[in-house]
């Protein structure tokens, strides 16, 4: 079984500054993807950022770079020069490829607030 | 380039009827993933499907059954429904079953 954690439910950031958002996951599974999604208030899960266990340098896309650490097993998100729009719902998901299917474990996320 | 869509956007019904969701996927995309989001919660998945066939299934009740239509069109049903069924229930479309899953806005059920 897969199983993601994270542990802060809340963060604060002051605007342009950079954030740290913290995930761990347990799988025994030697293939996964690790994902980020932004969930601003209106529902709708938004792609952000994806790593391949194989994948031998971290992730970046933007303002977002994945900070992976295969050994601790963590997959922290960290966000550069903070934005008010950044302000959400944040959750880190693993994928689970069993035969010819893909399923999503998510955490239980952490509420963003970018403050001016 | 229309994205994921879904509907209705609000229902309301009480205990013991059945509901009906749907999900049209994103243009090129022929796989729908169905998740449950409780208040406060991370999503959980409930089915994936493909080729119009159930592939993989979370941990949820046969009272949840679905269907795929041959344009890849989806529906998520709930019999019987519980108080606690109560969620946001999103949508996701992949171009394979095994590809990134884009995200519709999501159908907000509440039971009472």
């Amino acid at each position: 079984a897969q199983k993601i954690t994270q542990t802060q439910p809340g963060m604060f950031v002051q605007e342009k500054e950079a954030v740290t958002l913290d995930c761990t996951y347990d799988t025994s599974d030697p293939s996964y993807g690790l994902f980020w999604y932004k969930q601003p208030s209106s529902g709708e899960m938004i792609f952000l950022i994806y790593q391949g266990s194989y994948d031998q340098q971290n992730a970046t896309e933007g303002r977002y770079s994945l900070n992976f650490q295969k050994a601790r097993k963590s997959a922290n998100l960290v966000i550069s020069a903070s934005q008010l729009g950044d302000s959400a719902m944040y959750f880190c998901a693993m994928s689970s490829d069993s035969g010819s299917a893909r399923q999503l474990t998510f955490g239980s996320g952490t509420q963003l607030t970018v403050l001016p | 380039d229309a994205g994921v869509t879904q509907s209705p956007t609000h229902l309301i019904k009480t205990r013991g009827q059945q509901v009906t969701l749907r999900c049209s996927p994103k243009s090129g995309h022929d796989t729908v993933s169905w998740y449950q989001q409780a208040l406060g919660q991370g999503p959980q998945f409930i089915f994936q499907y493909y080729e119009e066939e159930e592939r993989q299934r979370g941990n949820f009740p046969d009272r949840f059954s679905g269907h795929q239509f041959p344009n890849y069109s989806s529906e998520l049903n709930v019999n019987a429904l519980w108080l606690g069924d109560s969620a946001l229930y999103l949508c996701a479309s992949s171009r394979t079953s095994l590809d990134e899953q884009f995200f519709g806005p999501g159908t907000r059920l509440t039971v009472l």
